[in-house]
């Protein structure tokens, strides 16, 4: 079946512009996470929803991120005025429910912030 | 001190070697212990999991955790060009907010030359 997509794939845009990530998340799964890949810093958490109860936005680096999840499926990263710090891979993770442990990764969208 | 702490590498082997990767971590409340590999612009894909100390074995992979002295190993034997790619280890814990996350290693990256 399809696994979690993520668009655009790769995205440049210049400092202090907004930029929008979107994830899609495998059909039925109630879990969605948020994570940053950094080079040299490994895979940093950032948001997390489950279900319709209110996310936890405790890994968000910044007010300038946010996020959605619209009907309890699709999501949306959002970063204001970017900055080049922001520059990095963003990688969406679906999973079934509380009960289940593996997070299905998609392939991320890559940031450079020039 | 990091929570958890992994040599990034990068490490090169002939086919055919027996690789170890290894994972220490300072959080005692660590619950659940993964093992993902991540090809090169593809998300991370679930390896091994395991929440017990002592091994468990899939194929030619064997996961290794070691609770009492915060310890966790992956063991590749009969390494194939195809095992190429970063592996990264995952412990599960807990956010601020309460809700279950991966905190997870820098990564290493693996070559295996035929």
């Amino acid at each position: 079946g399809a696994g979690v997509s993520q668009s655009p794939s790769n995205k440049v845009t210049e400092k202090g512009k907004d930029v929008e990530l979107r994830c899609d998340p495998i059909s039925g799964h109630t879990a969605l996470y948020w994570y940053r890949q950094s080079l040299g810093q490994g895979l940093e958490f950032l948001i997390y929803f489950q279900g319709n109860s209110a996310p936890d936005k405790s890994g968000l680096p910044s007010d300038r991120f946010s996020a959605e999840r619209t009907g309890g499926s699709v999501s949306t990263l959002t970063i204001q005025r970017t900055q080049q710090e922001d520059s990095a891979v963003y990688l969406c993770a679906s999973k079934g429910g509380r009960s289940s442990y593996e997070q299905y990764f998609g392939p991320g969208t890559r940031l450079t912030v020039t | 001190q990091k929570e958890v702490e992994q040599d990034p590498g990068p490490l090169s082997v002939p086919e055919g070697a027996i690789v170890s990767l290894n994972c220490t971590y300072s959080n005692s409340a660590f619950q659940y212990f993964m093992w993902y590999r991540q090809y090169s612009r593809k998300g991370p894909e679930l390896l091994m999991y395991t929440y017990s100390s002592g091994n468990k074995e899939d194929g030619r992979f064997t996961a290794q955790v070691d609770k009492s002295s915060k310890y966790i190993s992956l063991f590749i034997r009969d390494s194939q060009p195809s095992d190429s790619a970063t592996y990264l280890c995952a412990m599960s814990s807990l956010t601020q907010g309460g809700s279950e996350k991966l905190v997870f290693g820098k990564g290493m990256k693996l070559t295996v030359n035929p």
